[in-house]
């Protein structure tokens, strides 16, 4: 069966650095998604993406996050000066053009020392 | 404000005993209700998605309700078995142009043997 998948699985980094976080999502689908979790909390929702463009984002998802689609099967979450508070495990995710069920990969789970 | 309760918050239970959980929300305005198992340290998996018009559907142990005129939930789980050890979360999506996800807090259950 077809999956999300996620690299790499976990990221420790200084605080200030950039961070790439990658997903490769299910082949044939046309919407993307990045959430994250910081430990003991709910999930929240960081940005959708569609039509290589950015379709949503929350209040979460300021500039110092962006979102690329660099080639046909990759899709990556950077963000470019790491926080204390960006710690959490993020988890992409695809669907279909029903967006009717998201697909989660298994996520990244980022520690900022 | 858009907001997801889920209760209880946690719940413990024995194998083969049947549970059901809580999600109230004040979203507006309603696309769909979806109900995400999460094992720990994994990404949520889709159980159920239920839009407007939709009282109940199954998937094999789970079943989820919804009553949109009292805007809750409910997510019944029949003959639990050691595997049903998970947090489970209701996420309700805003329509807003593109979909706009909520996340509950979720209610952790364990399943005793």
């Amino acid at each position: 069966e077809p999956e999300v998948t996620q690299t790499p699985s976990h990221q420790v980094t200084q605080m200030g650095q950039e961070v790439i976080l990658r997903c490769v999502p299910i082949s044939n689908h046309l919407y993307f998604y990045w959430y994250r979790q910081i430990l003991g909390q709910k999930v929240e929702f960081l940005v959708s993406f569609y039509n290589n463009e950015i379709s949503e984002k929350s209040e979460i998802f300021d500039d110092q996050f962006s979102v690329e689609r660099p080639d046909g099967s990759n899709f990556t979450l950077k963000i470019r000066s790491t926080k204390l508070e960006d710690s959490a495990m993020y988890f992409c995710a695809s669907s279909d053009h029903s967006q009717e069920t998201q697909y989660f990969g298994p996520g990244t789970r980022l520690l900022v020392l | 404000k858009n907001q997801v309760e889920q209760s209880p918050q946690s719940l413990i239970i024995l194998e083969g005993k049947n549970c059901t959980l809580q999600c109230n929300y004040t979203v507006s305005p309603f696309s769909n209700l979806r109900w995400y198992k999460q094992d720990t340290g994994r990404g949520p998996v889709s159980l159920t998605i239920m839009t407007f018009s939709e009282n109940t559907k199954s998937n094999g142990r789970y079943t989820a309700t919804l009553d949109a005129d009292t805007k809750q939930s409910s997510l019944h789980i029949t003959a639990s078995q050691l595997s049903d050890s998970a947090s489970y979360i209701c996420v309700v999506s805003a329509a807003s142009g593109t979909y706009k996800y909520i996340f509950g807090t979720g209610t952790r259950l364990k399943v005793l043997a």
